[in-house]
């Protein structure tokens, strides 16, 4: 019954490697955003994709690539990790970009 | 660009004591506003939100906010709290014609039993 999900909920990898955070929202909406909440709990959106089509891109490292294979699904690719990508990286949907957003429980990513 | 401040970053109280906690944006036009809540490890839930009409919105848990557009302010009020109104609370504001959520910093909220 989750309504949005992600997994892993912990990732813990070195720097330099490449790792994926996947987010599945089973709401309907039409609007999913990815957003980083650093160690002093600041939340920042870096992407967010509207109908598949990306329409917020903040000022992300290029490193940082969103992908939505379908509108339920939106997930983040990250090459080359650093030790300052470590954060918790919630993932959130509304039902277009006018509506409140729902988040799903965060993946905790530590970069060693 | 807009902003979001929220000048209390922690705050300690008692049970059954009354908690308001501040939010000012500096957006100037037509603007929804957002409360959030983020309990111990856990992910954000919606508490209250304004988009339009009366400027006292009433919550969940107890919660109320008040929208005054003159001072730029959406502050969070609970008239008496709980242990488990232990959180982390943040407010977010969003340019109502636009698509991006700014959040503020947040407010550590400690309620002592």
């Amino acid at each position: 019954d989750t309504a949005v999900s992600q997994t892993p909920k912990y990732l813990v990898t070195q720097m330099g490697n490449d790792k994926s955070i996947k987010c599945e929202q089973n709401l309907g909406h039409d609007t999913m955003y990815w957003y980083k909440q650093d160690s002093k709990k600041f939340l920042k959106i870096m992407f967010s994709y509207n109908n598949k089509e990306l329409i917020i891109n903040e000022t992300v490292p290029n490193r940082f690539s969103p992908k939505s294979p379908d509108k339920a699904h939106l997930n983040l690719h990250i090459n080359s990790l650093e030790l300052g990508d470590s954060a918790v990286y919630f993932c959130a949907s509304s039902q277009d970009i006018h509506y409140e957003q729902f988040f799903g429980p965060g993946t905790r990513l530590t970069v060693l | 660009a807009q902003s979001v401040s929220q000048h209390n970053h922690h705050v300690i109280l008692s049970e059954a004591a009354s908690l308001e906690l501040g939010c000012n944006y500096s957006y100037g036009g037509t603007v929804n506003l957002f409360w959030y809540v983020q309990y111990p490890g856990q992910h954000l839930q919606l508490l209250l939100k304004y988009f339009s009409g009366d400027p006292l919105v009433k919550g969940i848990k107890g919660f109320e906010a008040e929208f005054i557009k003159s001072k730029f302010s959406f502050n969070l009020r609970k008239p008496s709290v709980q242990w488990s109104d232990t959180a982390e609370y943040f407010c977010a504001v969003r340019e109502a014609a636009g698509n991006k959520l700014t959040f503020g910093g947040g407010t550590r909220v400690l309620v002592k039993p």
